[in-house]
């Protein structure tokens, strides 16, 4: 285990409901991340965290929505999504922004 | 334009022998260097990070060699064994100072088959 927990690990939506993905660590981190991965394709970043600031917004439709109420949890809520955003939602956190990160086990979320 | 590139053909060998992995990179400047593995379903694990200013690292059967003029890193897994079979993703951190400071970039990774 990295201490880095993602709930639920799998969901399954249709394209008008509203969800939420959940992200906790309990390394003492101070940034988090959330990222998406499809298959065949690389790790890209989503949001990004540092000290509960977002700093980084990499062009992501505003149908994903970050909250990161403290440096221990973080989530993702999600609302009219598109199937082509079913994929691998992954969450890490480092020690600083930049360093070594530390993933959570995902989300597969599937769309319909 | 900015590129990290693993070889995206699947790397099969036999148990007992190294490994090698290559990490390509074109108009970046990294800081740092990542290496990630992950298995099917899961989430990457840390491996390794190696800084600008250093040529080589260590863990245990695992080096990382990082040639800034090449714009490569190798990884290296020695006595390979079936349980090694993972994807391994290379990352690297841009220097300060570029517009994707603190951003950890990834490539799309390797896979590596360790046969018994």
């Amino acid at each position: 285990e990295t201490g880095v927990t993602q709930t639920p690990r799998h969901l399954v939506m249709g394209m008008t409901n509203k969800k939420s993905l959940k992200c906790e660590q309990h390394l003492g981190h101070n940034a988090m991340y959330w990222y998406k991965q499809s298959a065949k394709k690389p790790l890209e970043l989503m949001f990004v965290y540092s000290l509960e600031e977002r700093v980084e917004n990499n062009s992501v439709p505003s149908r994903f929505s970050p909250e990161c109420p403290n440096s221990s949890h973080l989530f993702l809520h999600l609302h009219t999504l598109q199937p082509e955003d079913s994929a691998l939602y992954l969450c890490a956190s480092s020690l600083e922004n930049g360093g070594a990160e530390f993933f959570g086990p995902g989300t597969r979320l599937t769309v319909l | 334009s900015q590129k990290i590139e693993q070889n995206s053909e699947a790397l099969n060998i036999q148990e007992g022998k190294t490994a090698t992995l290559t990490c390509n990179y074109t108009n970046y400047s990294p800081a740092y260097l990542q290496w990630y593995r992950q298995d099917p379903g899961r989430g990457p694990v840390f491996l390794l990070l190696i800084r600008e200013n250093e040529k080589e690292k260590r863990k245990e059967r695992l080096k990382v060699t990082f040639d800034t003029t090449l714009k490569q890193s190798l990884f290296h897994i020695t006595a390979s064994q079936p349980a090694d079979s993972a994807t391994y993703l290379c990352a690297l951190t841009p220097s300060y100072g570029s517009s994707n400071t603190g951003k950890l970039i990834f490539g799309q990774g390797t896979t590596l088959q360790v046969k018994p």
